[in-house]
């Protein structure tokens, strides 16, 4: 099993409807969540980080979080086709050394207008 | 200047050619990385400097040398690079903790780097 796991999609949503992104890990003493956007040759931008288990929003963005299940979620609300990119999932694991963040390796996302 | 700087933003080399890529934090962070990601694939740490001393490297060949002289700056010294090494290659940095758990990795905006 991956370590952090996402579909790679493309997952399609029209203009105006909500976007949701999955993404599962392996670490039960993982506590520190966060979500990428990276537009196609661009680096990655932080769209939201999340520690503590439940929702979390930022304008459009909400994050949702639940440790027992070992899940955590990227809704976008009202999306518009500049949403259209990747999303990436980083979640810090402890391993042999102590913690590093992996990163999954992203769900895309296209928003038709 | 502010975040994470990269330079070059481009760069084409020979197989037989040596060049560094430079990246430079602007955020108070002790804590850098080497990313590579290739086309459609996804994020490869290369290598973590945490408090300046390399604390990871992924199995990556010895032809990428990094180099991280203060807390700010990172190098990556490039040298006999083969066509395959084309790639995006990303720096990174952050804020860890004492107990080694780090917080939002904030990245350049990369090098776009193809090998001849």
């Amino acid at each position: 099993q991956k370590e952090v796991e996402q579909n790679s999609g493309p997952l399609s949503v029209p203009e105006g409807a909500i976007a949701s992104l999955n993404c599962t890990y392996s670490d039960r003493v993982s506590q520190s969540f966060f979500w990428y956007r990276q537009y196609s040759g661009k680096s990655p931008e932080l769209i939201m980080s999340i520690y503590s288990n439940g929702d979390k929003e930022d304008g459009r963005f909400t994050a949702q979080l639940n440790k027992a299940s070992q899940y955590v979620s990227l809704l976008i609300r009202d999306s518009q086709p500049s949403d259209s990119a990747t999303y990436l999932c980083a979640v810090n694991i402890f391993n042999t050394g102590g913690f590093k963040t992996i990163f999954g390796a992203g769900t895309r996302l296209f928003v038709k207008a | 200047e502010t975040g994470v700087t990269q330079t070059p933003r481009h760069l084409v080399m020979g197989m037989t050619n040596k060049k560094s890529l430079k990246c430079e934090q602007h955020l108070g962070h002790n804590a850098m990385y080497w990313y590579k990601q290739s086309a459609k694939k996804p994020l490869e740490l290369m290598f973590v400097y945490n408090f300046k001393e390399q604390t990871e490297n992924n199995s990556v060949p010895s032809r990428f040398s990094p180099e991280c002289p203060n807390s700010s700056h990172l190098f990556l010294h490039l040298h006999t690079l083969q066509p395959e090494d084309s790639a995006l290659y990303l720096c990174a940095s952050s804020q860890e903790s004492a107990s080694g758990s780090s917080y939002e990795q904030f990245f350049g905006p990369g090098t776009r780097l193809t090998v001849l």
